[in-house]
């Protein structure tokens, strides 16, 4: 089966603007997390989203959404840019029957935020 | 308040030796306990999990302890190989779609 992958790998924003990260699991995965990987702060979750629900959400600002679709792929949202937002954001899925958690993460997308 | 945490932020050990990579948590409600390994530029990957349950699960070279009356694990890789040279995390699962890590454990396996 194929990873899970995510769009772009790479993203240059400036400060004030919003951005959109996609992120497609891994086939017939229904659960998709997100986090956020900062030196400082370390991995760090956003939100988890499973048959297009939200079920779960981190402590982040509302600047952060994300939604899922019928097909459970991904996307997160982060509007209004600050500088600390820079970071490489991580998205995760995991498979129905998964008692101890496992997810299982794509390479990320690394937002540098000018 | 971090409810988990790896204390060693690295650790250098010489290829074919032990590596002991250590991890401490707060709340014992927790039921699953899991290991990744990450390198730069790529996701974390799974490595190993053991639940609340057991005190030892075992994967090849990977070996995981769980103390739950000391709230800690540890990840033991016997022999250690320099391909092993990665970011260790350690995390806790609670089964609500969220995993708590801990801050990374740089492992660097000298050849």
């Amino acid at each position: 089966k194929a990873g899970v992958t995510q769009t772009p790998r790479y993203l240059i924003k400036t400060r004030g603007q919003q951005v959109t990260l996609s992120c497609s699991p891994i086939s017939g995965h229904r659960s998709v997390s997100w986090y956020q990987q900062t030196p400082g702060q370390g991995l760090q979750f956003l939100f988890e989203y499973f048959s297009e629900t939200q079920r779960n959400k981190g402590n982040f600002p509302g600047r952060f959404s994300g939604r899922q679709f019928s097909n459970s792929r991904s996307e997160m949202n982060v509007s209004t840019l600050e500088l600390g937002d820079s970071a490489l954001y991580l998205c995760a899925s995991s498979p129905l029957d998964n008692p101890q958690g496992t997810q299982y993460f794509g390479p990320g997308t690394r937002l540098l935020v000018l | 308040d971090q409810q988990v945490k790896q204390n060693s932020p690295s650790l250098s050990v010489q290829e074919g030796r032990i590596s002991i990579l250590n991890c401490d948590y707060t709340n014992s409600m927790f039921d699953y306990f899991l290991w990744y390994k990450k390198y730069p530029a790529e996701g974390p990957t799974f490595l190993i999990s053991i639940s609340s349950i057991k005190d030892k699960n075992e994967d090849g070279r990977f070996t995981v302890f769980l103390n739950k009356s000391a709230k800690h694990l540890s990840l033991h890789i016997v022999p250690s190989q320099p391909g092993d040279s990665a970011v260790y995390f350690c995390a806790v699962s609670s089964n609500t779609g969220k995993l708590i890590f801990g801050q990374g454990t740089t492992l660097q396996v000298k050849p």
